[in-house]
């Protein structure tokens, strides 16, 4: 089945630091790729997508891009801040499913240090 | 535009009671999906409703069951509560594609 492996946190930072969050999967389809985030407290925002190969996506200066190679989407953000504080999971996903229920990783909670 | 809506917001239930969990999509979505997420770990997929009926399962237990009402707003039921259902609920819906989540329940069974 679909998996989903996201490296483990915490990881912990300093304003303006370079941010990288790996995340490679397992698909038996050819997935979307996502990247969610949740504050403390709160439920999922999403973050960024990309739905087909070398796709970039970004958004508030977070960037992603579907490896179909590597069957990786690694989130990358070159000056974080302290608001950037929260968990971020990998989802994936199927689209040749019907439906489109999502694959989550485990998590990776990031902190930002001022 | 709300967006998604979920009640209540936190819930204590006693092993062996049953819950019912209300979600209303954002508008112009018809896909209500739920998530389970326990503490520390990513949302595992319980089920998701289109046009009224259950499409995709994850792997729950038939103690989890579902509704989705003709305005879309769905129910998720829970029987025979488990400490180990303690979690986060959250609910997600969408049109086509990309999934808006609700800021969850947390339910303690205890």
């Amino acid at each position: 089945g679909d998996s989903v492996t996201q490296m483990e946190g915490p990881v912990t930072l300093s304003e303006e630091a370079f941010l990288t969050i790996n995340c490679t999967y397992t698909a038996t389809g050819y997935p979307s790729l996502f990247w969610y985030v949740q504050y403390p407290g709160e439920g999922l925002q999403l973050l960024l997508k990309a739905t087909k190969a070398d796709d970039k996506g970004s958004n508030k200066g977070f960037e992603a891009t579907y490896r179909k190679e590597t069957t990786s989407f690694h989130l990358e953000k070159g000056s974080v801040q302290v608001s950037d504080s929260a968990v971020y999971f990998c989802a994936l996903s199927d689209r040749g499913a019907a439906g489109n229920k999502l694959t989550f990783g485990g998590g990776t909670r990031v902190l930002v240090k001022p | 535009d709300a967006g998604v809506t979920q009640s209540p917001t936190h819930l204590i239930k006693t092993r062996g009671q049953q819950v019912t969990l209300r979600c209303s999509p954002k508008s112009g979505h018809d896909t209500v999906s739920w998530y389970q997420q326990a503490l520390g770990q990513g949302p595992q997929f319980i089920f998701q409703y289109y046009e009224e009926e259950e499409r995709q399962r994850g792997n729950f237990p038939d103690r989890f069951s579902g509704h989705q009402f003709p305005n879309y707003s769905s129910e998720l039921n829970v029987n025979a509560l488990l400490l180990g259902d303690s979690a986060l609920y959250l609910c997600a819906s969408s049109l086509i594609s990309e999934q808006y989540f609700g800021p969850g329940t947390r339910l303690t069974v205890t």
